[in-house]
């Protein structure tokens, strides 16, 4: 069965600091991994997914197969990015397509100005 | 464009009663998915719906049910609630193999 651990329940870093939030992945097949933000008051949305290896609003995220994570990165952190960050594998089921997803429980982040 | 809209917004029931969650998805997409977030699990899938078909379910009850209408929209249904079940409950659609949006929950209660 797929999992996804996200080790740390809140990371608090200053504005201007790097970020990293950790995500590490149990899957036997090729994954699909996508980190989703929620920022206050606001719906989950998708921040980024690994097959189009954009960055967004500064983050970039890397699959790393070997050690099976997708640990999600920023070199500046500002105070805007203080919110909830979800990791999560997409598993397409019985065939290609669509993902149902398996979320980690998520880490807050929290930047001190 | 609107997005993904839930109802209702809170639901309270007391237990052994029935639920209704509705969605209705973005325009276009024809796959819906329900999530539960329930304190301390973080969100777990609960159904996929793709052209008015199940396609999948996630590990829980089959008092957990639903369905897909002709136009796309969903509905939730919780059969007997057990006070566990008291969770926020989102609703996400895509199209084929695309980005999921999230609608805002619903929050439901169980006394």
């Amino acid at each position: 069965a797929q999992r996804v651990t996200q080790p740390e329940k809140l990371l608090s870093v200053f504005k201007g600091a790097p970020v990293e939030l950790k995500c590490n992945y149990s899957y036997s097949g090729s994954p699909e991994l996508f980190w989703y933000v929620q920022y206050s008051r606001q719906r989950l949305q998708l921040l980024l997914r690994h097959i189009s290896r954009e960055s967004i609003k500064g983050f970039t995220a890397d699959l790393n197969k070997g050690e099976t994570s997708f640990h999600l990165k920023k070199p500046f952190a500002q105070e805007e990015d203080s919110a909830m960050y979800y990791c999560a594998l997409g598993d397409s089921g019985s065939g290609a397509g669509s993902y149902q997803l398996t979320f980690g429980k998520g880490t807050k982040l929290s930047v001190i100005p | 464009e609107a997005g993904v809209t839930q109802s209702p917004t809170h639901l309270i029931k007391t237990r052994g009663q029935q639920a209704t969650l509705r969605c209705s998805p973005i325009s276009g997409h024809t796959s819906v998915y329900w999530y539960q977030q329930a304190l301390g699990l973080g969100l777990q899938f609960l159904l996929w719906y793709d052209e008015g078909e199940e396609r999948n379910r996630g590990n829980f009850p089959p008092r957990f049910s639903g369905r897909q209408f002709p136009n796309y929209s969903s509905e939730l249904n919780v059969n007997a609630l057990e006070l566990e079940d008291s969770a926020l409950y989102l609703c996400a659609s895509s199209s084929w193999a695309d980005e999921q949006f999230f609608g805002p929950g619903t929050r439901l209660t169980v006394l």
